[in-house]
């Protein structure tokens, strides 16, 4: 089975420009997170999306919006990308939002590195 | 101060030794609590799962949660060079806010 995939695995861009990262959660899950994880720390929420709308939101600017498609893979947008943008930004995909459900598997991350 | 703390290491052992690795949180409405593998430069692997307070066992790994100190750990019996990587506790509510909290990983190496 295929676990969660992410696209691209590595990225350039520069200051100011806009990035569109793309999730493909495991088949059956209908939930999908990203995190966003600078070197050296662990992984902080940004999205949480459940059946293609937002269940949570992190503390991270307007600049960063993502949606979920019907179906369930989602893609993270970034906007005005700053030198602090650049982290390994990580998809979850869960079965659903409660209890047993919420067991959470990553996939490889996209490294974003912006210059 | 953070919710979720964690000794960052790096921690090194000899082949075969026992390792434990903690996190201590702040947040009483934690119910589920996870330990993660991350290797370098690759998305973190889910090693245990456990939710409220108890022990869970699974191969040479054993992760125990203690609510009441806010405490939870994990074991790794007979550890191997291929252990060696960073391990991350996360947490999360379940219900309401169910984003999982991430400690900031304990770095592992575990010398041959």
């Amino acid at each position: 089975d295929a676990g969660v995939t992410q696209s691209p695995t590595h990225l350039i861009k520069t200051r100011g420009q806009q990035v569109t990262l793309r999730c493909s959660p495991i088949s059956g899950h209908k939930s999908v997170s990203w995190y966003q994880q600078v070197l050296g720390q662990g992984p902080q929420f940004i999205f949480q999306y459940y059946e293609k709308e937002e269940r949570g939101r992190g503390n991270f600017p307007d600049r960063f919006s993502a949606r979920q498609f019907p179906n369930y893979s989602s893609e993270l947008n970034v906007n005005a990308l700053l030198l602090g943008d650049s982290a390994l930004y990580l998809c979850a995909s869960s079965w659903g939002l409660q209890g047993r459900n919420t067991e959470a598997f990553f996939g490889q991350g996209t490294r974003l590195t912006v210059v | 101060q953070k919710e979720v703390e964690q000794d960052p290491g790096p921690l090194s052992v000899p082949e075969g030794a026992i390792v434990s690795l903690n996190c201590t949180y702040s947040n009483s409405a934690f119910q589920y609590f996870m330990w993660y593998r991350q290797y370098s430069r690759k998305g973190p692997e889910l090693l245990m799962y456990t939710y409220s307070s108890g022990n869970k066992e699974d191969g040479r790994f054993t992760a125990q949660v203690d609510k009441s100190s806010k405490y939870i750990s994990l074991f790794i019996r007979d550890s191997q060079p291929s252990d060696s990587a960073t391990y991350l506790c996360a947490m999360s509510e379940g219900t309401g806010r169910r984003a999982l909290t991430f400690g900031s990983g304990t770095r592992l190496q575990v010398q041959p």
